[in-house]
């Protein structure tokens, strides 16, 4: 059974950083990207960016450059998003999901971590 | 405001037909690249309903089905069910946006 699963809840002041781990279990870590999509209360569904577990190599949304790493440990077969300088308005959801290659550049993702939430409150 | 563009909301009695439209343009949809559709319910992650346009995943059920045309794509739901209401989202890849992939607004479903 392929299963991400996702750190607990995390509060957080502003100007702070948090980093979100993902585990993957139940296929090949390498085989597929993982990538970051983030819910804020109200609102839907942003991608943040994609991390490649074998090579390292990263993209990421421009919403999000300059505040937000993508990393891994494969020897864990894990994944980490981490966001610097948080403000209130990156209080959300964060989930991590395998993306799997579709057409020309197209991900679909499936499975979805279970979502963690960060809050940022003063 | 989202790169696609879907209805806030639509409803329908059990049993009934409907769809959610998804319009982008001719740096996403438009440029041949492919649509996924997504369930969302509140407080679980989301699911795959479609990818690739058209086709279902194993264990979707057969009432959901996915199209599209020119620049905009439609997930239809028939047999309308009361677990079917929830929060659906259409997702994309955009070549001006750095190669990135990009979801729509979202379209809450309620089952009258």
């Amino acid at each position: 059974q392929v299963l991400l699963l996702q750190s607990g809840p995390e509060v957080k002041k502003p100007g702070a950083s948090v980093k979100v781990s993902c585990k993957a279990s139940g296929y090949t870590f390498t085989s597929d990207d993982i990538n970051w999509v983030r819910q804020a209360t109200g609102q839907g569904l942003e991608w943040m960016g994609w991390m490649n577990p074998k090579s390292g190599n990263t993209g990421y949304a421009q919403n999000f450059k300059g505040r937000v790493t993508m990393t891994r440990n494969t020897s864990i077969t894990t994944a980490y998003m981490e966001l610097t300088n948080l403000r209130s308005q990156d209080t959300a959801v964060y989930y991590c999901a395998r993306g799997r290659p579709y057409g020309r550049g197209g991900r679909w993702f499936d499975p979805w971590g279970q979502g963690t939430l960060v809050t940022v409150f003063s | 405001q989202s790169v696609l563009t879907q209805p806030p909301s639509v409803s329908g009695a059990p049993g009934q037909r409907v769809t959610i439209s998804c319009t982008g343009s001719s740096s996403n949809i438009g440029a041949g690249y492919d649509v996924h559709w997504y369930q969302h319910l509140p407080g679980t992650a989301p699911k795959v309903l479609i990818y690739g346009n058209i086709n279902r995943p194993s264990g979707v059920p057969d009432r959901f089905s996915g199209s599209k045309s020119g620049t905009s794509a439609s997930l239809a739901i028939t047999g309308l069910q009361a677990e079917d209401e929830a929060d659906y989202y259409c997702q994309s890849y955009d070549y001006r946006l750095d190669g990135s992939q990009v979801f729509g607004g979202g379209t809450k479903l309620t089952v009258l």
